[in-house]
């Protein structure tokens, strides 16, 4: 079972505001990562951080920032959110060992108005 | 990124019978993981692999790394109607860190 917790589960906003989404886990773990899905969609990589201090961009271009200041927190954020931005946003952990599972939250679905 | 294509895309099945899936890429894999993901909810680690030709059980659950390490495969036996969900696959190079994720397989089970 998976300690990893995300904050708001939804989100409604209109255009313009500044969103940050909340992530955080209890296992200790050094790898997070966030994931971007759409309904019935495959997972896209928008961001990981292999520790405190270490961000990296992913696979899938993104608007949003994200930082790790703690090894528990990885929370992301959106200075300006657009319409395009609608979308379910998952963060993930993973241990930095050999055989590496990686577990996630139950996401944060984003409406963008 | 490395594309992991998933099949089937979708399954109707009737309530007890087995099914399987695949998931296949061009690319060379040392971790296949399997996820099942409910809607609304972030997906849920069924299984983990870690050696070619490694054959894995959860339950009715049986997952499989392929020997080439290109594939995966995972099998439900006797389906129940909680089995319904999508099933994704996820993959990790051997030179890479980051986990890519299949196109995922709708299963609907019908009592």
């Amino acid at each position: 079972e998976a300690d990893i917790y995300q904050t708001p589960r939804y989100l409604v906003i209109g255009t313009g505001k500044k969103i940050t989404l909340e992530c955080s886990q209890t296992m200790g773990h050094d790898k997070m990562y966030w994931y971007q899905q759409d309904p019935g969609m495959e997972l896209h990589l928008i961001h990981y951080s292999y520790g405190v201090n270490s961000t990296e961009k992913g696979d899938l271009s993104s608007e949003s920032t994200v930082s790790r200041i703690r090894t528990e927190h990885f929370p992301l954020t959106l200075e300006s959110a657009r319409p395009s931005h609608t979308s379910q946003y998952l963060c993930a952990s993973s241990d930095f060992q050999v055989n590496e599972k990686l577990f996630f939250g139950s996401g944060t679905q984003l409406s963008v108005l | 990124g490395q594309q992991l294509n998933q099949s089937p895309q979708s399954m109707f099945i009737q309530e007890g019978e087995d099914v399987s899936m695949n998931c296949t890429s061009s690319s060379i894999f040392n971790t296949w993981l399997w996820y099942k993901q409910d809607p609304g909810e972030g997906p849920v680690l069924l299984i983990a692999l870690y050696k070619a030709g490694e054959l894995t059980s959860n339950g009715r659950l049986t997952a499989q790394f392929g020997i080439t390490r290109k594939d995966s495969f995972l099998n439900i036996s006797a389906s129940i109607p909680s089995d319904v969900g999508i099933y994704f696959c996820a993959g990790q190079l051997v030179t890479g860190n980051q986990f890519y994720f299949g196109t995922g397989t709708s299963l609907t089970v019908i009592p």
